[in-house]
């Protein structure tokens, strides 16, 4: 079975570009989260996603957005890229988006680099 | 104050030996907790979970919870050069839609 998907894996971006990742959620999850991990500290949630509502914001600015389609695949979008937003974004699939015992499991992360 | 603390390391431990890694949380409300292992470069991927008070076994890895404590631990027994990893420990609340992670415990295994 496919595991969570995520592309693309590397990119380069100047202050000010704008990004888009894009994950696909392991099949029979409706669940997809969005998390930053900074070097050399644990994940940050940004965003969870369920049946294409958001469900849940991290504590991030405006210039973070995303979104989820009918496939349950999604995307995250990065406005005006700050150096501070290079880091390793991570997509987590998960069955159902709460409830005890609903494990999350990772992609292999989409790597920024902010130039 | 933090949702979920870990000793950053780093924890070297022989082969062989027993790794223990520990993590407290702050919220009385949590109810699942997991550790996970991220290599160098790579994502972090699920070593256990675990709901109730107690010991949960799986191969060489145990995960131990005291809710009343608000602990976490995860030993490793017969540590191998392999096990050598960051190791994250993620707390979730029941009716919460996000993972708190701590910063994670680095381990490194001496052959």
């Amino acid at each position: 079975d496919a595991g969570v998907t995520q592309s693309p894996t590397h990119l380069i971006k100047t202050r000010g570009q704008q990004v888009t990742l894009r994950c696909s959620p392991i099949s029979g999850h409706k669940s997809v989260s969005w998390y930053q991990q900074v070097l050399g500290q644990g994940p940050q949630f940004i965003f969870q996603y369920y049946e294409k509502e958001e469900r849940g914001r991290g504590n991030f600015p405006d210039r973070f957005s995303a979104r989820q389609f009918p496939n349950y695949s999604s995307e995250l979008n990065v406005n005006a890229l700050l150096l501070g937003d290079s880091a390793l974004y991570l997509c987590a699939s998960r069955v159902n988006p709460g409830g005890s015992g609903n494990t999350i499991y990772f992609g292999e992360g989409s790597w920024l680099t902010v130039v | 104050q933090k949702e979920v603390e870990q000793n950053s390391g780093p924890l070297s431990v022989p082969e062989g030996a027993i790794a223990s890694l520990n993590c407290t949380y702050s919220d009385r409300g949590s109810q699942s907790f997991f550790w996970y292992r991220q290599y160098s470069g790579k994502s972090p991927e699920l070593i256990m979970s675990i709901y109730s008070n107690g010991d949960k076994e799986d191969g060489r890895f145990t995960a131990q919870l005291n809710k009343a404590s608000q602990y976490v631990s995860l030993l490793i027994r017969d540590s191998q050069p392999s096990d050598s990893a960051t190791y994250l420990c993620a707390v979730n609340a029941n009716t919460g839609n996000q993972f708190y992670f701590g910063t994670g415990t680095s381990l490194t295994v001496i052959p």
